[in-house]
């Protein structure tokens, strides 16, 4: 079956430019969580959902992070006015809803000029 | 709070030869651990996981990690490695009464193997 599917893969912004990240989550998965990997580093937690409800924003760096899953399946990452620290990867996973096994997109690769 | 430590950023290894990826954790409660492969230009494939059970895990790939409490270690091994193992190695963790089961990240180990 299909997997996680992330879109775009590539993003190129100018700094100050706002920019929206989209998540595809395996069918019937009711987790879904935002990771972002910067350069030579780990993937570090943004935030968590459970159907539509976001249960924990705990890692999104700043109030220029949103995201959203209004329906429960699809999700969308949104960066306001971006910052050239925001340059990295943003991972999407997603999970049955009590599986601990995460299953990950190819990831968005940001690049802020 | 939990963290994950790869000292090693970089293992090289020649083709055929043993491997150990090493991962060392600090967390106040109980934890599962996992290992998870990362190929060029591609997402985090899950390896293995350690949920409970025999400390001695396995992949389907020939790639083993040994749970060790005491030592609050994962380490992961290969007894013969090939080209194709070549990758990033991500050591994870998450609490196991996390409501989320967010994972905990090392910093990643790039692992080269060379003919």
């Amino acid at each position: 079956g299909a997997g996680v599917s992330q879109s775009p893969r590539y993003k190129v912004a100018k700094r100050g430019q706002d920019v929206a990240l989209r998540c595809d989550p395996i069918s019937g998965h009711v987790s879904l969580f935002w990771y972002q990997q910067a350069l030579g580093q780990g993937p570090e937690f943004l935030t968590y959902f459970q159907n539509e409800a976001q249960l924990d924003k705990s890692g999104l760096p700043s109030d220029r992070f949103f995201a959203e899953r209004p329906e429960g399946s699809v999700s969308t990452l949104k960066i306001q006015r971006t910052q050239q620290e925001d340059s990295a990867v943003y991972l999407c996973a997603s999970s049955l809803s009590t599986g601990v096994e995460q299953y990950f997109g190819p990831g968005t690769r940001l690049t802020v000029t | 709070a939990q963290s994950v430590t790869q000292l090693d950023s970089q293992v090289p290894v020649f083709e055929e030869a043993p491997v150990e990826l090493r991962c060392n954790y600090s967390s106040s409660v109980s934890v599962y651990l996992f290992w998870y492969v990362q190929y060029p230009n591609q997402g985090l494939q899950l390896l293995l996981k350690y949920l409970s059970g025999s400390t001695l895990v396995e992949s389907i790939n020939g790639f083993e990690a040994e749970f060790n409490k005491s030592q609050t270690s994962f380490h992961l091994r290969k007894p013969s490695v090939h080209i194709s193992d070549t990758a990033e190695y991500f050591c994870a963790v998450t609490p196991t009464r996390d409501s989320s089961y967010k994972l905990i990240f090392g910093s990643g180990t790039r692992l080269l193997v060379r003919p």
